[in-house]
């Protein structure tokens, strides 16, 4: 059972490029999030959605989109990197009944 | 808005022992989730225990026990019998129990298990 599934789990970006994490569940949940998380920091909000067409930004959304065509999908675009981008990303679902959130495996991405 | 504090950024257990994470919260509302994750350095984060506020018992899963002070708004980590596998990053978190379902995470409590 695949959970969520996150791709790339690693890249180095240049200032001012563009690229989407993937984000894919087998859980059809509806919930879904993406996090960052600096160095010696918790995780931090950047958007979330509640289901398919719907999503709505978090904490720290600047610099970032995100789509939701689909239940199983929720990509999150980052345009024209930038250093401070720099960070380990998750996406999450939330379990319909106990509330967890179930964590993919993370994506640390560096800007130069 | 709600906010969470984890006082302790560094503990350290020695192997068999017993040790306590503290996380306290800060809200206004009357039924929410708490929980506490944990990331070790390969960095995948698994759910160690939740509790549901309305709940006045303390969550237990085998070695590891919260204790619960709704009034306190304190939401500490109990592990028992610290195994070298406990090794990690604990991070206390908070959701409402209605509305946006937005989580609110701590900091982290880097815990070090000795041998």
């Amino acid at each position: 059972n695949a959970g969520v599934t996150q791709t790339p789990k690693f890249r180095i970006l240049k200032i001012g490029q563009s690229m989407t994490l993937q984000c894919t569940q087998d859980m059809n949940h509806n919930y879904m999030y993406w996090y960052r998380q600096d160095p010696g920091m918790g995780l931090k909000l950047i958007y979330y959605s509640v289901g398919a067409g719907i999503t709505d930004k978090g904490e720290v959304p600047n610099g970032y989109n995100v789509s939701r065509s689909t239940t199983e999908d929720f990509p999150l675009r980052l345009e024209l990197a930038a250093p401070s981008q720099t960070s380990v990303y998750f996406c999450a679902t939330q379990g319909v009944n106990t509330g967890e959130l179930f964590f993919g495996e993370g994506s640390r991405l560096t800007v130069l | 808005a709600q906010t969470v504090t984890q006082s302790q950024p560094e503990m350290s257990v020695q192997e068999a022992e017993t040790v306590t994470l503290s996380c306290t919260y800060d809200t206004s509302e009357s039924d929410y989730y708490l929980f506490w994750y944990k990331q070790p350095p390969s960095r995948q984060m698994i759910l160690v225990i939740r509790q549901e506020a309305y709940k006045q018992q303390n969550a237990t899963e085998n070695r590891f026990s919260v204790n619960f002070q709704k009034a306190a708004k304190s939401f500490s980590l109990k592990i028992s019998d610290s195994q070298l596998g406990d090794a990690a990053m604990y991070f206390c978190a908070y959701r409402s129990y209605s509305g946006t379902y937005k989580y609110i995470f701590g900091t982290g409590t880097r815990l070090k298990v000795l041998a």
